[in-house]
């Protein structure tokens, strides 16, 4: 399968607090991205990390990449009630297949 | 980045017509995608979009039903013929440039009545 799978599933937090999220995949990859999607919005490309860096911040985003794993995580810091969405990742192959996704709830 | 524009934002339908949408880009891409995201679903690759040449087909989409032109590297079009209810979603075309980023349209809400 060339699909990221994310976990959780739903997440519900606090605002302030702090959101993680974890992706996991099946074969290598050269890079790997995420993506935020509000309800009934677009898709908005929030960062790409690379096989050859193991983290990279964008803001209050923190994306990891572990290559021995297979996994990436996206911490959200200091969440806001905006930063309620869905988020995916999606590992590069030739081409992106979306996982079912984490639904973020972020409650004022 | 790109800029993606899609048209029509949205539309309503009746059942057994066809809708063809537009896909526009801002620079020239090699590589174009169609997505659909069905209600409550996370998103389903539908075709890669080829400059020149037949589109690429995931399993369970076919040309007679999703036909694709990519007259050239910054357009393409797909179109849903002989609509149903089923086909009730938001339609996406997706670019992914050099550095290998994928964007988004901001999507085409379709209803078919």
């Amino acid at each position: 399968s060339q699909q990221g799978e994310e976990d959780p599933q739903a997440l519900s937090i606090q605002e302030g607090e702090n959101a993680t999220m974890n992706c996991s995949y099946k074969t290598s990859i050269n890079n790997l991205q995420w993506y935020r999607q509000n309800s009934g919005r677009g898709l908005v490309h929030l960062i790409l990390i690379r096989s050859n860096e193991r983290e990279k911040h964008s803001g209050r985003l923190r994306v990891t990449l572990d290559t021995s794993k297979k996994s990436s995580s996206l911490l959200i810091t200091a969440s806001r009630a905006a930063d309620t969405a869905s988020y995916f990742c999606a590992p590069l192959y030739d081409k992106v297949i979306f996982g079912p996704g984490t639904s973020l709830s972020v409650i004022p | 980045s790109a800029v993606i524009s899609q048209k029509p934002s949205r539309d309503i339908c009746q059942r057994g017509t066809s809708l063809t949408i537009q896909c526009q880009v801002d620079s020239q891409v090699t590589m174009m995608f169609w997505y659909r995201q069905q209600p409550g679903q996370s998103l389903t690759l539908i075709a890669t979009a080829n400059q020149g040449s037949e589109a690429t087909y995931e399993s369970g989409f076919v040309i007679d039903k999703f036909p694709i032109s990519r007259p050239n590297l910054t357009f393409s079009t797909l179109t849903v013929s002989n609509m149903s209810p089923e086909d009730s979603s938001i339609y996406l075309c997706s670019v992914r440039l050099v550095g290998n980023e994928q964007f988004f349209g901001p999507g085409t809400r379709l209803t078919v009545l």
